[in-house]
């Protein structure tokens, strides 16, 4: 089975620009988490999506948004970039009734 | 507040010998946890897990323990070999409820020297 992949992989945006980072899961796999990654704060839960629905949210402004497929494809979406928005993003996926994740490449993000 | 925690930022190691990583947590709610081994610029890779009604799971090299009173984990990596070298992040979660997510700690890194 092919892996988790994120598209783009690298990424330089400008403040006030907004991003859409996109995530496929694998195959047969219907959760998709996002998280942040940062020096300073390590990895941090954005938010789960299952079967388009959005599960889980963590403790992220509103400029931080998502969305599922039919697919079970994720997109996330960052509006209003600001400086400290620059990290790596990563997306992991899981099949139904199991914990584990299995995380993507990232896209690292880079905002002037 | 850090819910879960890995006190020691880094590790080094001899090649063939042990190398030991630690992790605590908080969140009594807990009670499923992994290990991710992770590259610069690359996402985690998984490396093994563990339920809460187990208190060792071993795969290969890679064994992890559990202690449950005292809310401490460990991973254990015989022998250590230079490949292992990479951050290692224990992460945890509240099976049913935590819906997709994972609490992790802010890594170990680990060199193990030819």
């Amino acid at each position: 089975k092919a892996g988790v992949t994120q598209t783009p992989r690298y990424l330089i945006k400008t403040r006030g620009q907004q991003v859409t980072l996109s995530c496929s899961p694998i195959s047969g796999h219907r959760s998709v988490s996002w998280y942040q990654q940062t020096p300073g704060q390590g990895l941090q839960f954005l938010f789960e999506y299952f079967s388009e629905t959005q599960r889980n949210k963590g403790n992220f402004p509103g400029r931080f948004s998502g969305r599922q497929f039919s697919n079970s494809r994720s997109e996330m979406n960052v509006s209003t970039l600001e400086l400290g928005d620059s990290a790596l993003y990563l997306c992991a996926s899981s099949s139904q009734g199991t914990e584990t994740q299995y995380f993507g490449p990232g896209t690292r993000l880079l905002v002037l | 507040d850090q819910q879960v925690k890995q006190n020691s930022p880094s590790l080094s190691v001899q090649e063939g010998r042990i190398s030991i990583l630690n992790c605590d947590y908080t969140n009594s709610m807990f009670d499923y946890f992994l290990w991710y081994k992770k590259y610069p610029a690359e996402g985690p890779t998984f490396l093994i897990s563990i339920s809460s009604i187990k208190d060792k799971n071993e795969d290969g090299r890679f064994t992890v323990f559990l202690n449950k009173s005292a809310k401490h984990l460990s991973l254990h990596i015989v022998p250590s070999q230079p490949g292992d070298s990479a951050v290692y992040f224990c992460a945890a979660t509240a099976t049913g409820t935590s819906y997709g997510k994972l609490t992790f700690g802010q890594g170990t890194i680990l060199t193990v020297h030819p």
